[in-house]
């Protein structure tokens, strides 16, 4: 399976320290995306990291990618409460997002 | 800008009764549409896709059908629902060109008792 899968399945941490969520996939991608879900809610794009690219920033927000472990990270720095979240990584191996596969995500509680 | 709108919001319905979730968007032309499906503390399962008016692929056969009578309309149906098929279901879009973001609706709850 071309799935997504993350690590932790959970992580608490206070606010202000950094969060690290971990994504590894099986075989050859086009893309992987992180998304961000809150309790009950729908999806929220963060950030598309491509095949050919290393590391991308967006705020808080810094995603590595090494195609060679085939493995992501998602860095979320100085956590607020509001970033408690789940957040999933989704894997697009077939250049078509028909094919986009997500993982079971990570759950991420921040403690004020 | 792009929105999308997806309703209901919750819904109870009993074994074997009929079910429709409607999704639109707006601000854009011929995006490509999905339903996804999540269970409780699972990742996301693809329903269907739909690249075109008219043009549906199934992911898993199951008891649902879906949709798409407009560009930007996508339905998700059932004859008579099961209660493995209560869930969170999810509506998204992306433009058409393939490997872009997707965008998702706010979801609908369907609870079947």
């Amino acid at each position: 399976s071309q799935q997504g899968e993350e690590d932790p399945q959970a992580l608490s941490i206070q606010e202000g320290e950094n969060a690290t969520m971990n994504c590894s996939y099986k075989t050859s991608i086009n893309n992987l995306q992180w998304y961000r879900q809150n309790s009950g809610r729908g999806l929220v794009h963060l950030i598309l990291i491509r095949s050919n690219e290393r590391e991308k920033h967006s705020g808080r927000l810094r995603v590595t990618l090494d195609t060679s472990k085939k493995s992501s990270s998602l860095l979320i720095t100085a956590s607020r409460a509001a970033d408690t979240a789940s957040y999933f990584c989704a894997i697009n191996s077939g250049g078509s997002n028909y094919k986009l596969t997500f993982g079971k995500g990570t759950l991420l509680t921040v403690n004020p | 800008s792009q929105t999308i709108h997806q309703w209901p919001a919750t819904l109870v319905q009993p074994v074997g009764s009929p079910l429709s979730l409607e999704c639109t968007v707006e601000g854009t032309s011929n995006p490509n549409l999905y339903w996804y499906r999540q269970a409780a503390g699972r990742g996301l399962q693809l329903l269907f896709y739909s690249v075109g008016i008219g043009q549906i692929s199934s992911e898993v056969p199951q008891n649902l059908s879906a949709s798409r009578p407009q560009d930007r309309q996508f339905i998700l149906s059932s004859k008579k629902l099961l209660l493995s098929d209560s869930g969170f279901y999810l509506c998204a879009w992306e433009q058409g060109a393939v490997g872009n973001t997707i965008y998702f609706g706010e979801g609908s709850w369907l609870t079947v008792v």
